[in-house]
């Protein structure tokens, strides 16, 4: 089944303690972001990866890290978490194209405290 | 900069009646229009888009969509809405110009369809 595998999908953390959100698509996409959605703002992107390598700041990107090494995993870093990075988190991934939909993970639900 | 207006935080509507969800649009040049849907505790799932050609689009779930250009929208309709569509709707913009393919998302309207 073609799918975007994020995990985990629910975590609690306090403040100042480095988490890695995984993100793992099986579709060989070469592009793949990450957005953040809270209430009232939609969904705003973090980080986006072009390919192998190639990754660039989306909308919002401060307080976060990525990587690219493999096609397929693409992970969000927070290497210290502050409350307002209290969100809901989504991977996405697409095929190249500007005219092809982005296929969304379910979700990582982040509590920082 | 592309954007995208969702005028409406919620729409409430009977089952059995028809649905409209709105979008505008703001980009520079002619857009690739998109509407996802979200049901609670899940990911955002794509319902249709547009490219080009007919106005009309039809996708999943007995959704359509009219590209209206003159009027930069590119409102979401059903003609007889069910409880189950009940869910919160994104539309989502991509510039066919832009560098990068991002996709640029609206605040969201939460669809209520009362039984």
């Amino acid at each position: 089944e073609a799918q975007v595998t994020q995990n985990p999908r629910y975590l609690i953390t306090v403040t100042g303690k480095k988490l890695t959100v995984t993100c793992s698509q099986n579709m060989n996409h070469e592009y793949m972001s990450w957005y953040r959605q809270d209430p009232g703002l939609g969904l705003r992107q973090i980080y986006y990866s072009m390919n192998v390598e190639v990754t660039d700041k989306g909308d919002v990107p401060e307080g976060y890290k990525v990587s690219r090494k493999e096609k397929r995993n693409f992970p969000l870093i927070l290497e210290s978490p502050s409350p307002n990075q209290t969100s809901l988190y989504f991977c996405a991934s697409s095929p190249p194209g500007r005219n092809t939909e982005a296929f969304f993970g379910q979700g990582t639900r982040l509590t920082v405290v | 900069a592309q954007s995208v207006a969702q005028p409406e935080d919620q729409v409430n509507v009977a089952e059995g009646n028809p649905l409209t969800v709105k979008c505008t649009y703001s980009v520079s040049g002619n857009p690739y229009l998109f509407w996802y849907v979200q049901y609670p505790n899940r990911g955002l799932q794509f319902l249709l888009k547009y490219i080009t050609g007919d106005n009309l689009v039809k996708g999943s779930y007995g959704f359509e969509a009219e590209f209206n250009k003159s009027q930069t929208s590119f409102h979401l309709k059903k003609p007889s809405a069910l409880v189950s569509d009940s869910a919160l709707y994104f539309c989502a913009v991509r510039d066919p110009n832009s560098g990068y393919s991002t996709l640029t998302f609206g605040k969201g309207t939460m669809l209520l369809v009362s039984p």
